[in-house]
């Protein structure tokens, strides 16, 4: 199956822009969505399809993709934006779901 | 609103059987796609197995094919994960999950709390 590649670990001081990177060869057929889980919770769902937004998740979010990677880009960042972020996507083959390993925002 | 409650989990010995469940309100249960998603303790996220609006299409994870089983209710808003065969590996906080379309897709908009299954002896 295939893989999606994140970095482990990303700051942002507050207010500023941040972009959160996920790699991986099934993001060239089909889009990533975007999950923010805070420790203790299940994960919420911030960005899904070409760039949509669900229902509550401030428009500060926002996703891209160019060739095999997506991107999710907080532009201004708050202090409540610190959590684990995780990419995900279907794989290339019949099926099966795939999850990048997560990426750790931190807010200075 | 929207809710998933996750019910079943527990502490159950290597090789042994468990089953889940997830119950939905909040929304039309029959027209959407459900997954089951797990996170081993200090893990990331992986995908168990999904199962589309009404139930005919089925699919799983590598890792658990073979010996869990995914199904669903419509009648009585309910999702199911039937675990046989369980291993160590397994023990992870497991989560329902509603899809934002009929048929699985990668976008799950509403997650359940979750619940833990421990495998161990």
């Amino acid at each position: 199956s295939s893989e999606l590649t994140q970095d482990p670990a990303v700051s942002v001081a507050l207010g500023q822009t941040v972009r959160i990177t996920c790699q991986g060869d099934t993001l060239s057929s089909y889009y990533a969505s975007w999950y923010q889980q805070k420790p203790g919770q299940a994960p919420v769902l911030v960005i899904y399809g070409k760039n949509n937004r669900p229902s509550g998740i401030p428009d500060r979010f926002s996703g891209s993709s160019s060739g095999n990677t997506a991107s999710l880009t907080i532009t201004g960042a708050q202090a409540e934006d610190e959590a684990d972020y995780y990419c995900n996507s279907r794989d290339s083959s019949v099926y099966p779901l795939v999850f990048g390993g997560g990426t750790k925002l931190t807010v200075l | 609103q929207v809710q998933l409650v996750e019910s079943g989990g527990g502490v159950v010995q290597p090789g042994r059987s468990l089953r889940l469940s997830c119950a939905a309100s909040g929304f039309t249960f029959s027209g959407y796609g459900m997954h089951w998603v797990r996170q081993a303790p200090g893990q990331g996220l992986e995908w168990v197995a999904a199962v589309s609006f009404d139930g005919s299409s089925k699919y799983f994870a590598d890792s658990v094919k073979g010996r869990f089983t995914i199904s669903r209710d419509n009648s009585k808003n309910t999702l199911s994960l039937q675990m046989n065969s369980l291993r160590a590996e397994d023990t992870a906080v497991y989560y329902c999950a509603k899809d934002v379309y009929r048929s699985p897709t990668a976008s799950l908009d509403c997650w359940g709390q979750g619940t833990l299954v421990t495998v161990s002896s």
